[in-house]
């Protein structure tokens, strides 16, 4: 069975500062990954996938299969960057979604 | 266009009530899934439809919670006998097919809170 966890419930950072959001994962297969945002009063909404290897908003990730890792990060931290973000895996062949915990953000001023 | 929408947007029920939960995909989505989101906690995955029939209903709690897609298009989600532990939010999301080797994006509807007293 496959797994995410997002170690961290909440990062608190500065405008400006850089920001990453931490994601492992735990699946014998060849998965892939995605990064979910929710803004305040939003529906969830796709953020970025490993697969297309694009920056969305300033956001990367890389998949690390060695270390089965799909670390978020933003190297300056913008206010309206504040939000829910959850991480995702879906088999390789599958359809369903498995999301971990989620992380929110909070970029102050 | 419009969105995935979902309706009610909140529905307070007392124990061992049954309630219904209802789904309006993307037009032309054939695929539909539902989530479950409990406090502080994300999505988890419920059941899958592609066209009128559950392709992965794996995520189903118990046999309290049975959904349907009769034309293909609006899925219902019910809830028998229900239990406090049943409050959450229930998510929808559709998409396109999934081809061989692609993918095609879940868009996600605004949720029901469901509490249960």
């Amino acid at each position: 069975a496959q797994r995410v966890t997002q170690p961290e419930k909440l990062l608190s950072v500065f405008k400006g500062a850089p920001v990453e959001l931490k994601c492992n994962y735990s699946y014998s297969g060849s998965p892939e990954l995605f990064w979910y945002v929710q803004y305040s009063r939003q529906r969830l909404q796709l953020l970025l996938r490993h697969i297309s290897r694009e920056s969305i908003k300033g956001f990367t990730a890389d998949l690390n299969k060695g270390e089965t890792s799909f670390h978020l990060k933003k190297p300056f931290a913008q206010e309206e960057d504040s939000a829910m973000y959850y991480c995702a895996l879906r088999r390789a062949a599958g359809n369903k979604l498995t999301f971990g915990g989620g992380t929110r953000v909070l970029v102050k001023p | 266009g419009a969105g995935v929408s979902q309706t009610p947007s909140n529905k307070v029920t007392e124990k061992g009530k049954y309630v219904e939960l209802r789904c309006d995909p993307i037009s032309g989505h054939t695929a539909l899934y539902w989530y479950r989101q409990s406090l502080g906690q994300g999505p988890e995955f419920l059941i899958y439809f592609q066209g009128t029939g559950a392709a992965d209903d794996s995520g189903l709690p118990n046999d309290r919670f049975f959904a349907v897609r009769p034309e293909g298009s609006v899925s219902t989600l019910k809830i028998q006998r229900t239990e406090r532990g049943d409050s959450a939010v229930y998510l929808c999301a559709s998409s396109l097919s999934r081809l061989a080797g692609g993918y095609n994006e879940q868009f996600f509807g605004p949720g029901t809170r469901l509490t249960v007293l």
